[in-house]
This record gives structure tokens, sequence and C-alpha cells, in this order.
């Protein structure tokens, strides 16, 4: 099955930076792929999604970009803000419509 | 903004015991689901739902587990016998077309067999 690697699993940035996280795939049939932001005590909240017929994705300060070939994609975040800080996962939609999530990156924005 | 929401947001139970969460999915929604993430792992699929049936099932989906619409708002999951190793935190979700397409999740209810 399909198998989602993510990086860093840590990571702290100061406010105004960008933040770069990464995340490989292993199914190369895998067509969708969402990222999410899950908050103290919330769920996950989709913030982002590209499919596969697509290179790169913008909505304000966040961007999504994936290399089918190579299998990876990655969310850039701008400017960043204290509010941006949460656990950012990513995911890929995989055999049988079933997503595969990452691990999970921890990211501290640094006022 | 509609959301999902889920009940309780913490179950304690014995092991061997059953237990139901409960979920209300978005009201215009087809399609419901059904994650668990285990402290400190990923989040990984349960079970996906639609007109009323299994749409897909992953290997942890085994015959202790099972999922209801028991009305026209509740989508419901059923452990029949926990186990220590159930303890997890338990997200819904659902979306309005299948699974490629956007799914909203809620805010989980955690549960903790003792």
């Amino acid at each position: 099955g399909e198998n989602v690697e993510q990086h860093p699993s840590t990571l702290s940035v100061q406010e105004g930076d960008s933040a770069v996280i990464k995340c490989t795939y292993s199914d190369s049939a895998s067509n969708y792929f969402p990222w999410y932001k899950q908050e103290l005590g919330k769920g996950p909240q989709l913030i982002i999604d590209i499919r596969s017929n697509v290179g790169e994705k913008k909505d304000q300060r966040i961007a999504v970009t994936l290399n089918k070939t190579a299998k990876h994609f990655s969310l850039h975040i701008t400017e960043t803000q204290p509010e941006d800080s949460a656990v950012y996962f990513c995911a890929a939609l995989g055999a049988g419509n079933q997503f595969y999530f990452g691990t999970g990156t921890s990211l501290t924005v640094i006022p | 903004e509609p959301e999902v929401t889920q009940t309780p947001s913490h179950q304690v139970t014995q092991m061997g015991q059953e237990v139901i969460l409960r979920c209300v999915p978005i009201s215009n929604h087809l399609y419901f689901y059904w994650y668990r993430q285990i402290l400190g792992q990923k989040v990984e699929f349960l079970v996906s739902f639609y007109n009323n049936e299994i749409s897909e099932k992953s290997e942890i989906f085994d015959d202790q587990f099972s999922v209801e619409r028991p009305d026209g708002s509740n989508f419901t999951l059923k452990i029949r016998s926990t186990k220590l190793e159930d303890s997890a935190m338990y997200f819904c979700a659902s979306s309005e077309v299948r699974a490629s397409y956007e799914q909203y999740f809620g805010p989980g209810t955690r549960l903790t067999v003792t």
C-alpha cells in the first residue's frame, strides 16, 4: 500500500520567516494530496490540497508543490505568524480511496 | 460555518466493554469516514461509508468494529469488545463527494481503555 513520509517532525521559525514541510509518497497512482493543520484539542483542518494534474497551488501565504516524477510534495508557508503554530499533516489518496497520512510536523513560530 | 461534531470528547472504558462513538457529519455531505490516531503515531484510515453501506475499510477495521447511520444525522462507530490497544483518538470526517475531494474532520473522541 501507500507509504507517506513527512519531514521534519519539528520545525521552529522566527515570525516573518518561511516554513517548508516535505512529504514523499510511494504509490505512483496516488492523485490527490491534502494538507491538514491541527491545533491543540481540535481535529485536522484542511488548509490546501493539490491534484496530480497540477504542479503548484497557492492560497495567500500558503502554497503546495508537487513533483510527480520524484513522488514528493511540499507545503510552503510564507511570512509566518504565531497563529500558524500547529501540527501539520500531509496525506495522499492511495489505493482503495484511502487516505494515508504523514507523521506530522509540529511548527512553532517564535514571535 | 458548518462543521463535523463528535461526542463524547473523552471516553474511558474497561477492557472488554463495548463503546459507541458518535459523529454528526456536515448536513449535505454524503460520504463519511472514521480514522484513528494512536498517541504519537500517524492518523490511520479505518472505514468509509456511503449510501448506508461500507465503501472501503482498512485492515484495522476487523470484526470488532462496526459503523452505522442510525438516522439522518448521526454516524456511529461501535467497538464491541475493547482492547487496551484500541486506546486512541478517533476522528470522524465527511465529504460532499467521495474520497478524492475535501474531507472535513471533527474534533475527535479520545478513547482510553483501562
